[in-house]
């Protein structure tokens, strides 16, 4: 089974300041994609940005941007520029590439709590 | 509608009751996923309907939790007997069927259930 984990409950950061939340997974897949979701007190769960696993090059949107790492299996998130508007919850997830019934559900970590500060 | 939606946003039942959580996905999404988010905790996964039948159903917790989909669309999530450890915010997400390509999960804002 797939584990996903995150050692930093809680990050601050200061408006304009770059941070980098943390994201480590465990899986004997090859093929696989990784996410980061953003969750503010709404509770609604946005997508943050994307990675797919057979990509080397690292995926950017905007000012959020990942370092993936295939081998160490690691998928950091850098929120460059922070804005008030960052502060929520951010979830890394995993999701497996095959088809099978069994392999779509997302594989959550337990999140990082980010304030961003004046 | 343009999203995900669920009712009730909040439901607080006392232990020992069954409650229905509901959840309208995305139109044309066939893919329709169920999730529970305890205090403190990251999303943990129920259930997942390709149209109206479950090929993965193995994170229902107990026999007490049961879900159906109904016409591809709506699906209804049933907690019989409720006990305080059921207090969570129960998330649903829909998505276009998996496929060669990747279908994000789009996610609705959640009912949150509190069990006195």
């Amino acid at each position: 089974a797939q584990t996903v984990t995150q050692s930093q409950p809680e990050m601050s950061v200061q408006e304009a300041e770059t941070v980098t939340l943390s994201c480590t997974y465990d899986t004997s897949e090859s093929d696989y994609y990784l996410f980061w979701y953003k969750q503010p007190p709404s509770r609604q769960m946005i997508l943050v940005i994307r990675q797919e696993a057979y990509k080397q090059q690292n995926a950017t949107e905007n000012r959020f941007s990942v370092n993936f790492q295939k081998a160490a299996k690691s998928f950091s998130l850098k929120i460059s520029d922070s804005q008030l508007g960052d502060a929520a919850m951010y979830f890394c997830a995993y999701r497996s590439a095959f088809l099978a019934g069994t392999a779509s559900k997302l594989t959550f970590g337990t999140g990082t709590r980010l304030q961003v500060t004046l | 509608g343009a999203g995900v939606s669920q009712s009730p946003s909040n439901k607080v039942t006392e232990k020992g009751k069954d409650v229905e959580l509901r959840c309208d996905p995305i139109s044309g999404h066939t893919a329709l996923y169920w999730y529970r988010q305890s205090l403190g905790q990251g999303l943990e996964f129920l259930i997942y309907f390709q149209g109206n039948s479950a090929p993965d159903k193995s994170g229902l917790p107990s026999d007490r939790f049961s879900a159906e989909r109904t016409g591809g669309s709506v699906s209804t999530l049933t907690i019989q007997r409720t006990q305080q450890e059921d207090s969570a915010v129960y998330l649903c997400a829909s998505s276009f069927a998996p496929g060669p390509l990747d279908q994000p999960q789009h996610f609705g804002d959640g009912t949150r259930l509190s069990i006195l």
